[in-house]
């Protein structure tokens, strides 16, 4: 079984210009969840997509912003970049609700913005 | 905000040693989860406790529950240096809608 996927691995980007993350789940999952581990920092929770719908979202402001695709996959897209944007992007997905079952992650998307 | 604050923030041990981490969080939870990641790359789901099991065990791993004291305990038994990684722990809220997580204890394991 293929794990979760993310693309690209390292993007470098300068500042007011736009990123987009991909992120593809395991088979069969439904729910992608989007989180920013910031350098020393623990993960913050950014979005939830579940079945093409955005279903919750962290205290991020609105240049985050992402979609889910009818095959589950899921894109990130952060506008107008700012330096302290710059962190891992992790991608995961579940077959169930978060806290009700694991979270299966990718490697991430390093994104540094110069 | 953060829900989960692990203790301590960094561990440094010897090969064949136990480690022990703590997890402290703030509100009612459904279950608690412990991650480890290694340098730089995604994290791997260790073990789920719900909030009705005091205790769980997985091959060296052993977490414990204490809902009255909102805290969690994860402890490695034996450990090696390929247990060398960050451990994290996430709470899941009632709402079930996102899983939170700590800052993580650093493990450092030294052959």
């Amino acid at each position: 079984e293929a794990g979760v996927t993310q693309s690209p691995t390292h993007l470098i980007k300068t500042r007011g210009q736009q990123a987009t993350l991909r992120c593809s789940p395991i088979s069969g999952h439904t729910s992608v969840y989007w989180y920013q581990q910031a350098l020393g920092l623990g993960l913050q929770f950014l979005l939830w997509y579940d079945e093409g719908e955005e279903r919750n979202r962290g205290n991020f402001p609105p240049r985050f912003s992402g979609r889910q695709f009818p095959n589950y996959s899921s894109e990130l897209n952060v506008n107008a970049l700012e330096l302290e944007d710059s962190a891992l992007y992790l991608c995961a997905s579940s077959s169930g609700q978060a806290g009700n079952s694991p979270l299966h992650f990718g490697n991430g998307t390093r994104l540094t913005v110069t | 905000s953060q829900q989960g604050e692990e203790d301590p923030q960094a561990l440094s041990i010897q090969e064949g040693e136990n480690a022990t981490m703590n997890c402290s969080y703030k509100t009612s939870i459904n279950n608690l989860q412990w991650y480890r990641q290694n340098s730089g790359r995604g994290l791997v789901h260790l073990i789920l406790i719900r909030s009705n099991e005091r205790e769980k065990h997985s091959g060296r791993l052993r977490v414990t529950l204490d809902t009255s004291k909102k805290s969690s305990s994860l402890l490695i038994t034996a450990s090696r240096a390929a247990d060398t990684a960050s451990y994290f722990c996430a709470t899941g809220n009632t709402g079930f809608q996102k899983l939170v997580f700590g800052t993580g204890t650093r493990l450092l394991v030294s052959p």
